[in-house]
């Protein structure tokens, strides 16, 4: 059975610095991964999905993400954090591409600093 | 932009009663799915559907879940005989199927009392 592990529950970065929000999938094969965003009162919106191919996946809003297989890692990871970008982050892994049974990390709630 | 939409987005329900949640998927979507978020918890699976018959369901889907596509429109989840562990948020997603993203709604929230 696949599981996914977000490590820090709430993170917290200034405006301007590196956001890194974690996540470790476990699976014997390598699943299909995904991060959604969710502001609030709203539903979860996909940033970026790795399926095949190349390992860095570049998602909406400047955040991008890679697969290590070796370290069995999907970390997000943004350059440089804006406020909009306070939201709860969740990664996800699916045995296929699609939303059948997607199996959620418990989710980070990143908070933006002024 | 097509969205998915969810309605009620809050409903409060005494434990006993049946409620059902609606979802207006996207139109040209063929894949549906519900999945929950117990406060606190981590966002479940509990079931997918695709042509008018539930194609995978979590243990979580027991016979007080079931979903139906009355009108090739709406979405519906109904559980029967609510629990005070029922108490959630419930997305509704639909999807194209294949390697495609789901699109996911803003969630109903489910007070069970």
């Amino acid at each position: 059975a696949q599981s996914v592990t977000q490590l820090g529950s709430h993170v917290s970065v200034s405006e301007g610095a590196l956001v890194l929000l974690r996540c470790n999938y476990s699976s014997s094969v390598p699943p299909y991964l995904f991060w959604y965003v969710q502001y609030p009162n709203q539903g979860l919106q996909l940033l970026l999905k790795y399926t095949t191919g190349a390992t860095l996946v570049k998602g909406i809003n400047g955040f991008e993400a890679e697969f290590k297989k070796s370290e069995t890692s999907f970390h997000l990871t943004k350059p440089s954090a804006h406020m909009s970008d306070a939201a709860e982050y969740f990664c996800a892994a699916s045995s296929s591409g699609s939303a059948r049974q997607l199996t959620f990390g418990s989710g980070t709630q990143l908070t933006v600093l002024p | 932009e097509p969205e998915v939409t969810q309605t009620p987005s809050h409903q409060v329900t005494q434990m006993g009663q049946e409620v059902i949640l609606r979802c207006v998927p996207i139109s040209n979507h063929l894949y549906f799915y519900w999945y929950r978020q117990i406060l606190g918890q981590k966002v479940e699976f509990l079931v997918s559907f695709y042509n008018n018959e539930i194609s995978e369901k979590s243990e979580i889907f027991d016979d007080q879940f079931s979903v139906e596509r009355p009108d090739g429109s709406n979405f519906t989840l109904k559980i029967r005989s609510t629990k005070l562990e029922d108490s959630a948020m419930y997305f509704c997603a639909s999807g194209t199927g294949g390697n495609t993203e789901a699109f996911f709604g803003q969630g109903t929230r489910l007070t069970v009392v």
